[in-house]
């Protein structure tokens, strides 16, 4: 069973940094490619980028340029920063797994819901 | 970017019933093609991959089917455990993305 979790903080205001951090155990975190997607308050999901282990990334052009995720393969954690944050980012943002047998998202984290608030 | 388009977006219906969804690619994306369900308060689950490939432990009553622009997903028989919004996801093309999702519920 893969073991994720994920931590950050719950609110954030305007403008400043949203961080939050995705911590997952050794055998699963090699060899796969994983994202971070979130959920705004009662509607649907939205994908934000992926990091595979050797560091490379892709992200939604939808997020233009404010979304940074990296990794730390010493620790097996990966983490996104999403920069000059409005309240339209205000969701439960989650970590997840691209499986390598089964071509989807097989594995979420327990998801994160952060505020974007003053 | 891929738009999906799923309908309907919410639907009622009874247990034993045959439930549809269908969702519609803005181009094709071949047999790309996920489905999730998620339950209120819970991270999604994918239930079929590749259009019509059923994940390891979900019940057959679950079942997929489509390629290129239009997909189609079916519960037979649902359950009331089957009470859940459901997603359509692309990966043909980067970047990735979802249907608005349909909400399944009891009449």
């Amino acid at each position: 069973q893969v073991q994720i979790q994920q931590w950050g903080a719950g609110l954030v205001k305007p403008s400043e940094t949203l961080s939050l951090t995705c911590g997952v155990d050794a055998e699963s975190f090699r060899g796969y490619f994983w994202s971070w997607v979130r959920q705004p308050p009662g509607k649907g999901l939205e994908w934000i980028g992926q990091i595979n282990h050797s560091g490379s990334t892709y992200y939604n052009p939808s997020l233009k340029s404010r979304a940074t995720i990296s990794a730390d393969t010493s620790t097996n954690q990966f983490s996104l920063k999403l920069n000059s944050a409005t309240a339209a980012d205000t969701a439960i943002y989650f970590c997840v797994r691209w499986g390598s047998r089964t071509p989807g998202f097989d594995y979420w984290g327990q998801g994160t819901r952060v505020t974007v608030s003053s | 970017d891929i738009q999906m388009t799923q309908s309907p977006s919410y639907l009622s219906a009874s247990v034993g019933d045959r439930v549809t969804i269908t969702c519609q690619a803005s181009q094709g994306v071949r047999h790309y093609l996920n489905w999730y369900q998620q339950k209120p308060g819970k991270a999604p689950n994918l239930l079929i991959y590749e259009a019509s490939n059923l994940e390891t432990g979900v019940p057959s009553r679950f079942s997929g089917s489509g390629f290129g622009t239009n997909f189609t997903f079916t519960i037979n028989s649902l359950q009331p455990e089957d009470i859940a919004t459901y997603y359509c996801q692309q990966y043909e093309n980067m970047p990735l993305t979802f249907g608005g999702g349909t909400k399944v519920d009891f009449k």
